[in-house]
């Protein structure tokens, strides 16, 4: 089944540590997208990519790093910069920016 | 850049009872125009989609929209809302290389 996958569901991070969420797509797409999600305030994006090796910041972008070394990997670092990482995670891929997007179930990020 | 509306945080209806949603958007052109769901916890789902054509379109799970170039809108609507449509909703537009949602809006459904 085509899809995305993100891993893992729920996160405990110490805080002062980075910590990495994966994302995988095989549905063949170029486009990319990392967003964050906090109650009642809708979906923020934090870093998008259109093609392999190339990615632009979002929204909300200080404190996070990604990277886009293969098609169907984004995976998306939260660092110690975060000041208030705890939120809910959400991937995203589509044929193109502007076109339908196919979501993750997204990972639960908690900074204990 | 476009920028979406959804004017109503959290609506409550019976279940049974008629739905519609509100979304309004900002753009210059008419834009692709999208309705997802998210039940809690999850990611999101879509629901349907307007490219271009009839202005009525109708999605998964016995949703509609319409889209009504007019008044900048494509409000989602049901005629008779099941339990298990309680979740969030969000109201997207895609235009020159670009996506933008709304803030969202819960359901609740009554008994």
């Amino acid at each position: 089944d085509g899809g995305i996958t993100q891993s893992p569901k729920y996160l405990f991070r110490k805080e002062g540590q980075n910590v990495t969420l994966s994302c995988e797509q095989n549905l063949n797409h170029d486009a990319m997208y990392w967003y964050r999600q906090d109650p009642g305030q809708g979906l923020r994006l934090i870093y998008y990519s259109q093609i392999v090796n190339d990615f632009q910041k979002g929204d909300i972008a200080e404190g996070y790093s990604v990277s886009r070394e293969k098609k169907e990997s984004f995976p998306l670092t939260v660092t110690s910069a975060q000041k208030n990482p705890t939120a809910f995670y959400l991937c995203a891929s589509s044929i193109a920016r502007d076109t339908e997007a196919f979501f993750g179930q997204g990972t639960r990020l908690t900074v204990v | 850049a476009q920028s979406v509306t959804q004017p109503d945080i959290h609506i409550t209806v019976s279940e049974g009872a008629s739905l519609e949603l509100r979304c309004n958007y900002s753009y210059g052109a008419t834009p692709y125009l999208f309705w997802y769901v998210q039940s809690p916890g999850q990611g999101l789902q879509l629901l349907l989609k307007y490219f271009s054509g009839d202005t009525l379109v109708q999605g998964i799970k016995g949703f509609e929209a319409e889209f009504k170039r007019s008044q900048s809108s494509f409000n989602l609507r049901k005629p008779s809302v099941h339990w298990s449509d309680a979740a969030e909703y969000f109201c997207a537009v895609g235009a020159v290389n670009d996506m933008r949602f709304g803030a969202g809006t819960r359901l609740t459904v009554k008994p």
